[in-house]
């Protein structure tokens, strides 16, 4: 049972670009959430989703970001017009159910480098 | 506000001796759980143990063991007989609730050395 996977594992973008992280949650896993690492940070909470709908997204800035998990295919973080700041470790956790209290599934990370 | 608070930014530990991560945390809440996950350089988030709260019983997880005190809302993370795979950064996490929404919130994180 393969676990969370992230792709790609790095993304170079040059400012202005866009940027389009996936995340394939384990399977039977319903539920996904991103979470952004800055350089000398602890993961920072982005968006929580379930399948074709966003649960919470208090984390997402207002402007540029957006998430999905469609009913097929990975969840997608896209980041619009990427800027200096956006670069950083993006990672996704998955869990079957609204239930994380046995601890989140997290993936790789995805590392974004913006130059 | 709900916040996590790990002070010591690094520790080093002889290989096969204990330490000890502390980890301070504020809520409001009654029930709730409590993580300790481990990120080594290939930046994989692996979780150690958890303890929940309304379990007095402190969780141990092989060598590693938890002091959970929650009237002092203080959760920190006992490594035994430490093995040079310890050396990682280590995150103590809380598991929000709120509304139909579940989250977690972290530390800023803890590097560990583990000296031969």
């Amino acid at each position: 049972n393969a676990g969370v996977m992230q792709n790609p594992r790095h993304l170079v973008r040059r400012r202005g670009q866009e940027a389009r992280l996936r995340c394939s949650p384990m399977k039977g896993h319903s539920h996904v959430y991103w979470y952004r690492q800055l350089p000398e940070e602890g993961l920072k909470f982005m968006v929580y989703l379930q399948k074709e709908n966003i649960i919470d997204e208090s984390g997402m800035p207002k402007e540029r970001f957006s998430a999905e998990f469609p009913k097929e295919g990975p969840s997608i973080l896209r980041i619009q017009q990427v800027v200096r700041g956006d670069s950083a470790a993006y990672f996704c956790a998955s869990s079957p159910s609204r239930g994380g209290h046995y601890g989140y599934t997290f993936g790789s990370g995805t590392r974004l480098t913006v130059v | 506000a709900q916040t996590v608070t790990q002070s010591q930014p690094e520790m080093s530990v002889q290989e096969a001796e204990t330490v000890t991560l502390s980890c301070t945390y504020d809520t409001s809440e009654s029930d709730y759980y409590l993580f300790w996950y481990k990120q080594p350089p290939s930046r994989q988030m692996i979780l150690v143990i958890r303890q929940e709260a309304y379990k007095q019983q402190n969780a141990t997880e092989n060598r590693f063991s938890v002091n959970f005190q929650k009237a002092a809302k203080s959760f920190s993370l006992k490594i035994s007989d430490s093995q040079l795979g310890d050396a990682a950064m280590y995150f103590c996490a809380y598991r929000r609730t709120q509304g139909g929404s579940e989250k977690l919130v972290f530390g800023k994180g803890m590097k560990l050395t583990v000296n031969p």
